[in-house]
């Protein structure tokens, strides 16, 4: 597609459900990441997606956070017995592809407002 | 760990005045810079860029920033702010092969009419 796509745009959850949230990434681009932003705290990595690697996992707060990618594409990003501190804008970004020298530029979607009471 | 630092919170300034955001980060090898923006209601783009070459990047609507190595910086300054650039900066950096982006916290610039 011409950009990136997420939804849903806003979730209203209650503490211990679970939630999925996902990410439509920019056609042909390979890869792709997830970002939590939350008021105050700025851009949160959490995960990020290249090609058929094995992701990168190293920003997930806890088990309870998972995502996957199937087909290279499309992904979701899910969080189990959600608590009110994982209220917060997850974004998903996607880039063309990653190189050694890491020179990505990431395009952003819109992001899912999750707000668990 | 990569890290990055965004001195300042927010930043309130009338039009026409000049704009400096301070950004500094931490990684000792290569590294490539970026400066996001925010518009009130919008995604995050991107203003402006540095991977390698000339230190000082011009982005749009007027922005620039200038790497300067040995103080770990890449500042962004506008000389003449409009009211329109209300919105919230965030500076980021990855370094060596790593390819996610490290954000800093952000900085709101309000601008007064």
């Amino acid at each position: 597609g011409a950009g990136v796509s997420q939804s849903p745009s806003n979730k209203v959850t209650e503490k211990g459900k679970d939630v999925e949230l996902r990410c439509d990434p920019i056609s042909g681009h390979t890869a792709l990441y997830w970002y939590r932003q939350s008021l105050g705290q700025g851009l949160e990595f959490l995960i990020y997606f290249q090609g058929n690697s094995a992701p990168d996992k190293s920003g997930l707060p806890s088990d309870r956070f998972s995502a996957e990618r199937t087909g290279g594409s499309v992904s979701t990003l899910t969080i189990q017995r959600t608590q009110q501190e994982d209220s917060a804008v997850y974004l998903c970004a996607s880039s063309r592809r990653v190189v050694t020298s890491g020179a990505n530029v990431l395009t952003f979607g819109a992001g899912s407002r999750l707000t668990v009471l | 760990a990569q890290s990055v630092s965004q001195h300042n919170h927010h930043v309130i300034l009338s039009e026409a005045a000049s704009l400096e955001l301070g950004c500094n980060y931490s990684y000792g090898g290569t590294v490539n810079l970026f400066w996001y923006v925010q518009y009130p209601g919008q995604h995050l783009q991107l203003l402006l860029k540095y991977f390698s070459g000339d230190p000082l990047v011009k982005g749009i609507k007027g922005f620039e920033a200038e790497f300067i190595k040995s103080k770990f910086s890449f500042n962004l300054r506008k000389p003449s702010v409009q009211w329109s650039d209300t919105a919230e900066y965030f500076c980021a950096v990855n370094g060596g092969s790593q390819g996610n982006l490290i954000f800093g916290k952000g900085t709101k610039l309000s601008v007064k009419p």
